[in-house]
């Protein structure tokens, strides 16, 4: 069966360029959860999807990060008018329950996203 | 503020017994989950916590102790696969995962 899987595994933007990230979560998974994390670093929380509702969006650094889940599967992060300190590798992991309960995250390999 | 604390690096010798602390400070608790990750690689599920005590799983086990905000990953009969960085992850009362920044091992042979 198919993990998480995210694309592009790499991304090379110019400062200001806008970028879209997409995450293909495991399928039926309910929860969608999307990181950032900076070398030498654990993962920090961005955004939390229950299915096709974002219910957290509590740790977007800007409002120049937005993520969508529309149909509940796929979901996309979107970073405008990028910044070198937006250089990360930005981790989206799923799971099978809703936040609320013990549930175990199955993350995807990440995008590296590196801005010049 | 919220924080997870473990030590930066540790070497091993291959064959060897490990311990990897975790102490943390955190708004509310609803387990604590430890991750492995290869350079480059996803983090992967090795184990969560939410009584105290001791849950064992092959080579590795964790304890928790929720009185002193404290756990440890033990890792046995270290193999050279076992060169990584070892996450301890808090689930806060908002069921939000908290994260350390790792401890990266080094297994020599």
């Amino acid at each position: 069966g198919a993990g998480v899987s995210q694309s592009p595994r790499y991304k090379v933007a110019k400062r200001g360029q806008d970028v879209a990230l997409r995450c293909d979560p495991i399928s039926g998974h309910v929860s969608l959860f999307w990181y950032q994390q900076a070398l030498g670093q654990g993962p920090e929380f961005l955004t939390y999807f229950q299915n096709e509702a974002q219910l957290d969006k509590s740790g977007l650094p800007s409002d120049r990060f937005f993520a969508e889940r529309p149909e509940g599967s796929v979901s996309t992060l979107k970073i405008q008018r990028t910044q070198q300190e937006d250089s990360a590798v930005y981790l989206c992991a799923s799971s099978s329950r809703d936040r609320g309960s013990y549930n175990e995250q199955f993350f995807g390999p990440g995008t590296r996203l590196t801005v010049l | 503020g919220q924080n997870i604390d473990q030590p930066t690096e540790m070497t091993a010798t291959e064959g060897a017994i490990v311990q990897i602390n975790c102490t943390y400070q955190t708004s509310g608790f609803n387990g604590l989950f430890w991750y492995q990750q290869h350079a480059g690689e996803a983090p992967t599920f090795l184990s969560y916590n939410v009584l105290d005590g001791l849950e064992e799983k092959g080579r590795f086990s964790s304890f928790l102790s929720r009185s002193k905000g404290y756990s440890y990953l033990l890792l046995k009969e270290l193999q050279m696969k076992d060169s990584a960085s070892y996450l301890c992850a808090v689930m806060d009362s908002n069921y939000q995962l908290i994260w350390g920044a790792g401890t990266k091992l080094i297994i020599k042979p």
